[in-house]
């Protein structure tokens, strides 16, 4: 079955700090990839997607680029604010009529003013 | 945008009382899901929808029942609230069209049974 790993938080950064959240997946066939944020509070929005090989999602300064090699989907910002602090989930969709999500546990980022 | 909401927000409850968790989405969304997040923040499907009528079990076994009477609204029944009912539930929503779609979520209700 499909599966997600990220890296176990949490991460605390200072601000401006170079930020990497690891995660890689086990699929069948050719999944699409997420990484959704959730601020405290609230629930999940969106933050980037890829659909197939090498895309390289990007939004809001942050970035992950599909690695069918690696089957991976590392996220990563060159420059984290206070205001990034949340928990990070990245997730596959796979080949199934009902676009269900296999999420990873969840890295919870803390920056440091 | 994403246009789906959830309330209560809040909702602190005594044990063996039926409780109602309302979800509503005004984009026409065929697809809609119901997750329960633990404080451990792991997200659990445990039901899903493809559409009026349609209501399936997800992957975590839960107590809660649903229905999907209408597009818009996917409402989930819990009949006698228990302690170990207490987390925080998401709903969210997909349209129906190609296996990429964004899944939409609203914003939690989060639950205390005392």
């Amino acid at each position: 079955g499909n599966s997600v790993t990220q890296m176990e938080g949490p991460v605390t950064l200072s601000e401006e700090a170079f930020l990497t959240i690891n995660c890689t997946y086990t699929a069948t066939g050719y999944p699409s990839l997420f990484w959704y944020v959730q601020y405290p509070g609230e629930g999940l929005q969106l933050l980037l997607k890829a659909t197939k090989a090498d895309d390289k999602g990007s939004n809001k300064g942050f970035e992950a680029t599909y690695r069918k090699e690696t089957t991976s989907f590392h996220l990563e910002k060159g420059s984290v604010q206070v205001s990034d602090s949340a928990v990070y989930f990245c997730a596959l969709s796979g080949n199934n009529a009902g676009n269900m999500l296999t999420f990873g546990g969840g890295t919870r980022l803390m920056v440091k003013p | 945008e994403a246009d789906i909401y959830q309330t209560p927000r809040y909702l602190v409850i005594g044990t063996g009382k039926k409780i109602t968790l309302e979800c509503s989405q005004t984009m026409g969304h065929d697809k809609m899901y119901w997750y329960q997040q633990d404080p451990g923040m792991e997200l659990h499907l445990i039901h899903y929808s493809y559409g009026v009528n349609s209501t399936e079990k997800g992957d975590l076994s839960s107590e809660s029942t649903v229905s999907r009477i209408r597009t818009e609204h996917f409402p989930l029944t819990l009949e006698s609230a228990r302690p170990s009912h207490t987390s925080q539930y998401l709903c969210a929503s997909s349209d129906a069209a190609g296996r990429t779609d964004t899944q939409y979520f609203g914003p939690g209700t989060r639950l205390t049974v005392l």
